[in-house]
């Protein structure tokens, strides 16, 4: 498709397991965002990717949040020995960089740690 | 904590009714940007302002932005029952890269 892809849409998953969420961002889009979107909240900046490189990874919230991109192109964040307070969604989103450019986000990953 | 503040939290309006929403920032920006979310989806962008800007129009919206005040406003005129969803603005702000900073969002809600 022509649009940011997130998988998996949903993901319930016990505390103390790692999880990973993918994004496949729009082709050509070489700068790649990852926020976190709590209840009934706005969204907040996780980490940046320029290229396959991170320039900005200040949001990351703990050590236990990391992410790579690989050829430019897809991208996968991982929560290691999830807590019960990572429960949120997970939205990417992709844009060029030149100028004043806006951002595309696909639908986000639902992610329930019980 | 986050750059923008929103008001109202929520609007509920009759169809062919004006809806105004507004945001505060606190720091110098690049561009002010304004996303719809609609239940249990992403964010599709509406409209960008760049900090040189003062007023920008895109069909039924209208977005206006004064640095002075570190405000904005998306005014939607002759809602329609599709256009029920949160709206959230983001700022790119001076040295801040390229990521957006969210406002707390305006559940807006259009009853026929």
């Amino acid at each position: 498709g022509a649009g940011v892809s997130q998988s998996p849409s949903n993901k319930v998953t016990e505390k103390g397991k790692d999880v990973e969420l993918r994004c496949d961002p729009i082709s050509g889009h070489t700068a790649l965002y990852w926020y976190r979107q709590r209840l009934g909240q706005g969204l907040e900046f996780l980490i940046y990717f320029q290229g396959n490189s991170a320039p900005d990874k200040s949001g990351l919230p703990s050590d236990r949040f990391s992410a790579e991109r690989t050829g430019e192109s897809v991208s996968t964040l991982t929560i290691q020995r999830t807590q019960q307070e990572d429960s949120a969604v997970y939205l990417c989103a992709s844009s060029l960089v030149q100028g004043d450019q806006p951002q595309h986000f696909g639908d986000g990953t639902r992610l329930s740690i019980l | 904590s986050q750059q923008g503040e929103e008001d109202p939290q929520a609007l509920s309006i009759q169809e062919g009714e004006n809806a105004t929403m507004n945001c505060s920032y606190k720091t110098s920006i690049n561009n002010l940007q304004w996303y719809r979310q609609n239940s249990g989806r992403g964010l599709v962008h509406l409209i960008l302002i760049r900090s040189n800007e003062r007023e920008k129009h895109s069909g039924r919206l209208r977005v206006t932005l004064d640095t002075s005040k570190k405000s904005s406003s998306l005014l939607i005129t002759a809602s329609r029952a599709a256009d029920t969803a949160s709206y959230f603005c983001a700022t790119v702000f001076t040295g801040g890269g390229n990521k957006l900073t969210f406002g707390t969002g305006t559940q807006l809600k259009v009853e026929l």
